[in-house]
């Protein structure tokens, strides 16, 4: 399962569009990426997952350059509520057992 | 998707006691994860619970500590035997799923724990 590499914090402030980068080197030809939002108290929730180029819904766009060793999880106009643990996964869920190993995961925190 | 449900959402045992924690999908699913989470840390997978066949568990986790059970498709327990206060954590369930094209864990709220 492929490393990953993320910002612990971040700041940004209500309304602004908050860009998270993950590095992911070792990345398999048959690995998806995949990001999780955590808010305290609860289990995390997914976002947004990605192959290559770009990926959008209805609440967050994920870019993933052609060699796919980064990506970066786009969260536009951001409100208080999205002040969580965000949670960059590097793998192949349907050829690895579903296993989803966590990294330490960026704290993003949005203040107005 | 799924909804997934824990009980007990939380709990204070005394130490070398045990816990038994149940997990509930709302549909059938192959695939149930076990994960602990510790204040301020990230989730740590414990171990993997398939219908049918043993718990396959991660290196520092073994079955006689965390005994698992997967009796059917729709439920799984996690057992915190001989606890000690270094067991005070967060132990979460989940459950891969393929909805609308990917492949997404559900989680259960979560069941917090805290041993004295």
């Amino acid at each position: 399962l492929a490393k990953t590499t993320q910002p612990i914090s971040m700041d940004s402030y209500e309304g602004q569009e908050v860009n998270i980068t993950c590095s992911h080197n070792n990345i398999a030809t048959n690995d998806y990426i995949t990001w999780y939002q955590q808010f305290p108290s609860q289990g995390p929730r997914f976002i947004i997952q990605g192959y290559k180029t770009k990926v959008t819904n209805e609440v967050a766009s994920l870019f993933i350059p052609a060699d796919r060793k980064s990506s970066t999880l786009s969260l536009p106009r951001v409100s208080l509520s999205d002040t969580a643990v965000y949670y960059c996964l590097v793998g192949a869920p349907h050829n690895q057992g579903g296993k989803l190993i966590f990294g330490q995961g960026t704290e993003l925190s949005v203040k107005p | 998707s799924a909804v997934i449900s824990q009980k007990p959402s939380r709990d204070i045992c005394q130490r070398g006691t045990s816990l038994t924690i149940q997990c509930q999908v709302d549909s059938q699913v192959t695939m149930m994860f076990w994960y602990r989470q510790q204040p301020g840390q990230s989730l740590t997978l414990i171990a993997t619970a398939n219908q049918g066949s043993e718990a396959t568990y991660e290196s520092g986790f073994v079955i006689d500590k965390f005994p698992i059970s997967r009796p059917n498709l729709t439920f799984s327990t996690l057992t915190v035997s001989n606890m000690s206060p270094e067991d005070s954590s967060i132990y979460l369930c989940s459950s891969l799923i393929r909805d609308r094209g990917n492949y997404e864990q559900f989680f259960g709220p979560g069941t917090r724990l805290t041993v004295l």
